[in-house]
C-alpha cells in the first residue's frame, strides 16, 4: 500500500535535547510538508520542500531544521532553540506544488518536550 | 497573504440532522479549495475538492461548490451518522505550493 509513514507515534524528550522526527512515503511524490498541530488550532506550515535537494522555510521555521536528501523521505529536527516545541506533527506529500494537488499526510507524531 | 475562515465550533448535531460548516477564503491568485477530515489521534485525510468557480466537490455524502463570487466552499451534508464525528478543514492551495488552512470545527454527532 502507498502512502506515508511517521515514527514514532509518540516521542518523549528532555529540554535541551534534539530530536529528529520520521517521513518516509513511497508514493513517488515531489513535494513534502512538514506542520505544527496545537490543541484547538489549524496546521502552521514550518517547512516544505519541492524538490531533492531543496526545501523553503515555512510560517514558523525557527528552532527547527530538515533536510531532503532523497526523495521519499523528509526528516524534521526539532532543536533546543524551540522555545515551545510540544505539539502534534504532521508530515504531508502531493504529487507536486501545483495548486489542483491534494496533500497526502501521515498519522502524525507527537512530542512532548518536558 | 491568503487566509480561510472557517465557521466556528464546536458543532453538534443529532443524527440524520443536515450539516453546514462555512468556509470564506481570500487568495491572491486562483486557488483550489479542499475539505480534509481528521479523526482523534490521526492525520488529515482528503474529503473532497474543486479547482475551478461553480466545480462541485462530493464524497461520502458530503458536498461543497466552489463560489468564487461570493468567496465560499461551504461543507454540507443531508444526514449525518455518529461516524461522521470528526474535526474539518476547510483549505486553499495556490501555484505557490504551499496550502492554507483553516482552524478546523469539531464535529460531534449525537445518536
Amino acid at each position: 500500500d502507498g502512502g506515508i509513514t511517521q515514527s514514532p507515534k509518540y516521542l518523549f524528550r528532555k529540554e535541551g535535547q534534539n530530536v529528529t522526527l520520521s517521513c518516509e512515503q513511497n508514493l513517488n511524490h515531489d513535494a513534502m510538508y512538514w506542520y505544527r498541530q496545537d490543541p484547538g488550532q489549524g496546521l502552521r506550515l514550518i517547512y516544505y520542500s519541492q524538490i531533492v535537494n531543496d526545501f523553503q522555510k515555512g510560517d514558523i521555521a525557527e528552532g527547527y531544521s530538515v533536510s531532503r536528501e532523497k526523495k521519499e523521505s523528509f526528516p524534521l529536527t526539532v532543536t533546543s532553540a524551540q522555545k515551545n516545541p510540544t505539539a502534534f506533527y504532521l508530515c504531508a506529500s502531493s504529487i507536486n506544488a501545483g495548486r489542483t494537488y491534494e496533500q497526502y499526510f501521515g498519522p502524525g507524531t507527537r512530542l512532548t518536550v518536558t | 497573504g491568503d487566509s480561510v475562515t472557517q465557521m466556528e465550533g464546536p458543532v453538534t448535531l443529532s443524527e440524520e440532522a443536515f450539516l453546514t460548516i462555512n468556509c470564506t477564503y481570500t487568495a491572491t491568485g486562483y486557488p483550489s479549495l479542499f475539505w480534509y477530515v481528521q479523526y482523534p489521534g490521526e492525520g488529515l485525510q482528503l474529503l473532497l475538492k474543486a479547482t475551478k468557480a461553480d466545480d462541485k466537490g462530493s464524497n461520502k455524502g458530503f458536498e461543497a461548490t466552489y463560489r468564487k463570487e461570493t468567496t465560499s466552499f461551504h461543507l454540507e451534508k443531508g444526514s449525518v451518522q455518529v461516524s461522521d464525528s470528526a474535526v474539518y478543514f476547510c483549505a486553499l492551495r495556490t501555484n505557490a505550493g504551499k496550502s492554507t488552512f483553516g482552524d478546523g470545527t469539531t464535529l460531534t454527532v449525537k445518536p
